[in-house]
């Protein structure tokens, strides 16, 4: 099974300055890799994905993602963060769920971007 | 065109009560899932279903039951509810499309167990 270790649980950054979230994944093999933001109270949705192509992946709001296959990462970025941005952000790699008959995402355990005024 | 919804938004349970959780989709998605989210471990898969008439145990299944009910609906049971259930529940739906297997996230239930 895969694994996903999302490198920083709290990340505080000044509105305007840039920002990573770093994301690690165990696999080596082909992967579909994806970034979802929640909202306070919200559900998950979908930043960007990598499914194939271009290592460099542009989402809504701003954010991009290189998808780096020696260093099995894909870390998240922003040129300059506006307060909007305070959510959490996850990592996600997909692959098949257990019985063998879906394909499932597996997390990371989140990072929450606090953008300070 | 609501995409996930879930029914309740909040629900505080007593030990050993029991409850269920819907979820519905209209987005004719084949796959769908349960996720419990708690703090500082994301969200794990607690079962899901990958089409009409199926469903598989996922990573944390213990204490939890469900239903596809039909290819729209997929229901979560907690027949004996325990504290250590107390988290945020989250229902997805996917399909592919192209290569992609992109999951829609409902809102969440939020249960507690006292």
């Amino acid at each position: 099974a895969q694994s996903v270790t999302q490198l920083d649980s709290q990340v505080p950054v000044f509105e305007e300055a840039p920002v990573e979230l770093r994301c690690n994944y165990s696999s080596s093999v082909s992967v579909y890799l994806f970034w979802y933001v929640q909202y306070p109270n919200q559900g998950l949705q979908l930043l960007l994905k990598y499914l194939s192509g271009s290592t460099l992946v542009k989402g809504i709001n701003g954010f991009e993602a290189e998808f780096n296959k020696s260093q099995t990462s894909f870390h998240l970025r922003k040129p300059s963060v506006h307060i909007s941005d305070t959510a959490e952000y996850f990592c996600a790699v997909s692959d098949r769920a257990p019985g063998g008959s879906a394909r499932q995402l597996t997390f990371g355990s989140g990072t929450q971007l606090t953008v300070l005024p | 065109n609501a995409g996930v919804t879930q029914t309740p938004k909040f629900q505080v349970l007593k030990t050993g009560q029991s409850m269920t959780l819907q979820c519905a989709q209209d987005m004719n998605h084949n796959s769908m899932y349960w996720y419990r989210q708690d703090p500082g471990m994301g969200l794990r898969l607690i079962y899901y279903s990958a089409s009409e008439g199926t469903t598989d145990k996922g990573e944390v299944p213990n204490g939890y039951n469900v239903s596809r009910l039909n290819k729209r609906e997929f229901s979560l049971r907690l027949e004996s509810a325990a504290p250590s259930q107390t988290s945020v529940y989250f229902c997805a739906s996917s399909d592919k499309t192209g290569s992609s297997y992109e999951q829609y996230f409902g809102p969440g239930t939020r249960l507690t167990v006292t």
